[in-house]
């Protein structure tokens, strides 16, 4: 099956820094791969995602990069603000429509 | 607005005492699912229902069932909660497979 590791667990950064977040999966079948910002008490958002035939989007402060042939993708905010601050999954989904969660990234921004 | 709701927003119930949760979608997405989510853990999928089909995680314990009536509607539930079953009980929606989930807000449990 697939395995979804993310790194790291914990960020801190000042705010207008930037912050990355990287997931590294195992199965080649995965092709979809969207990431989640979950805040204190709500279920998680779709922030931005990435399918396998892209190398990079993205959307103003957010972008993905995806690097099949090494197996990882990456999440980059820029221009950090305090509202970035919350816990962030990567998930992958393999064209058997398993979908796996990384193990999620505390954010913390610093005004 | 269309979105994914969750009722109720926090259960207690007692070991042992089935429990239900609900979720509601307007999105009228295809596809619907539901997570389990302990403390400072990601999102654990136990089963989704691609229409009317259903799909169990292999890991899925036997004591989570799960009802989707019609398309806007599915229904979780606990036949015998144990105090290991105290979690975060997320719904999604996607409209298909391979696209963007919606997540309700989640019921929080607590067995007592």
């Amino acid at each position: 099956g697939e395995n979804v590791e993310q790194h790291p667990s914990t960020l801190s950064v000042q705010e207008g820094d930037s912050a990355v977040i990287k997931c590294t999966y195992s199965d080649s079948a995965s092709n979809y791969f969207p990431w989640y910002k979950q805040e204190l008490g709500k279920g998680p958002q779709l922030i931005i995602d990435i399918r396998s035939n892209v190398g990079e989007k993205k959307d103003q402060r957010i972008a993905v990069t995806l690097n099949k042939t090494a197996k990882h993708f990456s999440l980059h905010i820029t221009e950090t603000q305090p509202e970035d601050s919350a816990v962030y999954f990567c998930a992958a989904i393999n064209t058997g429509n398993q979908f796996y969660f990384g193990t999620g990234t505390s954010l913390t921004v610093i005004p | 607005d269309a979105m994914v709701i969750q009722n109720p927003r926090y259960q207690v119930t007692q070991f042992g005492k089935p429990v239900t949760l609900s979720c509601s979608q307007t999105l009228n997405h295809n596809v619907m699912y539901w997570y389990q989510q302990k403390s400072s853990q990601a999102p654990k999928l136990l089963f989704h229902y691609y229409d009317k089909d259903f799909n169990n995680e292999a890991d899925t314990p036997d004591n989570f069932q799960s009802r989707r009536p019609n398309t806007s509607f599915c229904f979780l539930d606990i036949r015998s909660p144990g105090l290991g079953d105290a979690a975060m009980y997320l719904c999604a929606t996607s409209r298909d497979l391979h696209n963007e989930q919606f997540f309700g807000p989640g019921t929080r449990l607590t067995v007592l």
